[in-house]
C-alpha cells in the first residue's frame, strides 16, 4: 500500500468553527490532491499541489485552503464550516510522470452539525 | 469539461454470474483511463488502468479495454464472487488530473 496517512479518521464539529485535515505521504511523490465524495457526485477535486508551497484549486474549491509547507504534508482547512461541507475528504498522491494512477488514502469522516 | 459517465448502480448479481460496468469518457485527446474500487470505510484502490487506444488492462480478473472509437471502457469480469461487492468507479486522466464518474455499487449474493 501506498504510504498515506490521514489524520484524523472521524471528526464531528460545529457550523462556523475552524477545521483542518492533515495528509502525510511517506513516497516522495510530487503531487498531492485532496477530493470529497458525496452521494451521487462521486468523487470532486477540491484543491491539489503540485510541490511546496505549489498549489491550485480543483471544481470544488469555495470555503477550502489548503497548505504545503514539505513535501510530505498537505494540509486542507475548512475556515468557517458549514454543513454542507459534511462530507467523506479523500487525500490522494501521484507521481512526477505522465499517465500515473492516483492513491488514496483511507478518508476523513466529517460531520458538520 | 471533461465527463465521465458511469451506469447507474446498485448493480445486483448472483455469484458466477458475468458482470459488466459501463463507462464513457469525453475528453479530446487521448486520456489515460482507471478503474479503481472502494470497499466499505476504505479509500480507493487502483484495479486497472490502460494508457492508449486498444490497450487492455486487467487484475483479478477484471478487464476493460480502452475503445477510442466509441470513447469506452467497460469493466468486465466473468464469474463474480461475494467478495467483489464495492463500489466501482471509472475515471480519465490527463494532465496530473483525474476526473471520476459518480460510481457503480455492486452486490453479489450467493
Amino acid at each position: 500500500d501506498a504510504g498515506i496517512t490521514q489524520s484524523p479518521r472521524h471528526k464531528v464539529t460545529e457550523t462556523g468553527t475552524p477545521v483542518t485535515l492533515r495528509c502525510h505521504q511517506t513516497e516522495n511523490h510530487r503531487y498531492m490532491y485532496w477530493y470529497r465524495q458525496d452521494p451521487g457526485h462521486g468523487l470532486r477535486l477540491i484543491h491539489y499541489s503540485y510541490g511546496v508551497k505549489d498549489t491550485d484549486k480543483g471544481e470544488v474549491s469555495d470555503g477550502y485552503s489548503v497548505s504545503r509547507s514539505k513535501t510530505e504534508d498537505f494540509l486542507l482547512t475548512l475556515e468557517s464550516a458549514t454543513s454542507s461541507q459534511t462530507s467523506v475528504y479523500f487525500c490522494a498522491i501521484s507521481p512526477d510522470r505522465d499517465n500515473q494512477p492516483q492513491h488514496f488514502g483511507d478518508g476523513t469522516r466529517l460531520s458538520i452539525l | 469539461g471533461d465527463s465521465v459517465t458511469q451506469m447507474e448502480g446498485p448493480v445486483t448479481l448472483s455469484e458466477e454470474a458475468f458482470l459488466t460496468i459501463n463507462c464513457t469518457y469525453t475528453a479530446t485527446g487521448y486520456p489515460s483511463l482507471f478503474w479503481y474500487v472502494q470497499y466499505p470505510g476504505e479509500g480507493l484502490q487502483l484495479l486497472l488502468k490502460a494508457t492508449k487506444a486498444d490497450d487492455k488492462g486487467s487484475n483479478k480478473g477484471f478487464e476493460a479495454t480502452y475503445r477510442k472509437e466509441t470513447t469506452s471502457f467497460h469493466l468486465e469480469k466473468g464469474s463474480v464472487q461475494v467478495s467483489d461487492s464495492a463500489v466501482y468507479f471509472c475515471a480519465q486522466g490527463g494532465g496530473n488530473k483525474l476526473t471520476f464518474g459518480t460510481g457503480t455499487q455492486l452486490k453479489v449474493e450467493l
